[in-house]
């Protein structure tokens, strides 16, 4: 079964220093994967996604997610975090060809002036 | 360009009430998935409609129900409510089912169960 962990419950960085968020999938195969943001009381907003190609992506934002087949990870990165960028991240898999998107908890980003 | 739309955006109820929560797809998408988000947790798959089938369920009891309409929006019913299903209830929808189509998400609708 497809699963999704993001090892990190929150994480605190200061304004204008770099960030980067873990996350591993278990899948028999290279699914397709996603990263969104979900700021509070709003619904979730796509960052990236990857499904082939050059394992380095770019999003929105700023942000960039590079995929790792040999660790099965697909961490998230800012090289320069923004107090506007305080909210909840979450990783999402979804097999090639399936009807389900799976969501990692979740991690929550604090950014300190 | 009308994004995803959700109603009610919050609403309370008692144990052992029903519940219909209502969403709009995205213009142009004709698949709806919907999620149960609990506090402090990522969003949990309930179903996904297409074509006013529901193609592919999550590990949800059967008090949880949807439909999908002709015009591509989407209800779903919950039946017997419990404590534990207060949560926001994510609907999303997507251009087809499968493929590398992905999710735009509405707002939410904000369930308490009393």
């Amino acid at each position: 079964a497809q699963s999704v962990t993001q090892p990190d419950i929150h994480i605190t960085v200061s304004e204008g220093a770099s960030l980067e968020l873990r996350c591993n999938y278990s899948y028999g195969a290279t699914p397709y994967l996603f990263w969104y943001v979900q700021s509070p009381g709003q619904g979730l907003q796509l960052l990236l996604k990857y499904f082939s190609g050059d394992t380095l992506v770019q999003g929105i934002k700023g942000f960039e997610a590079e995929f790792k087949r040999s660790q099965s990870s697909f961490n998230l990165r800012k090289p320069s975090v923004h107090w506007s960028d305080a909210a909840e991240y979450f990783c999402a898999v979804r097999a090639t060809g399936g009807f389900k998107t799976i969501f990692g908890a979740g991690t929550r980003l604090f950014v300190k002036a | 360009d009308a994004g995803v739309t959700q109603s009610p955006t919050h609403l309370i109820k008692t144990r052992g009430q029903q519940v219909t929560l209502r969403c709009s797809p995205k213009s142009g998408h004709d698949t709806v998935s919907w999620y149960q988000q609990a506090l402090g947790q990522g969003p949990q798959f309930i179903f996904q409609y297409y074509e006013e089938e529901e193609r592919q369920r999550g590990n949800f009891p059967d008090r949880f129900s949807g439909h999908q309409f002709p015009n591509y929006s989407s209800e779903l019913n919950v039946n017997a409510l419990l404590l534990g299903d207060s949560a926001l209830y994510l609907c999303a929808s997507s251009l087809q089912p499968v493929g590398t189509g992905e999710l735009f998400f509405g707002e939410g609708s904000r369930l308490t169960v009393l």
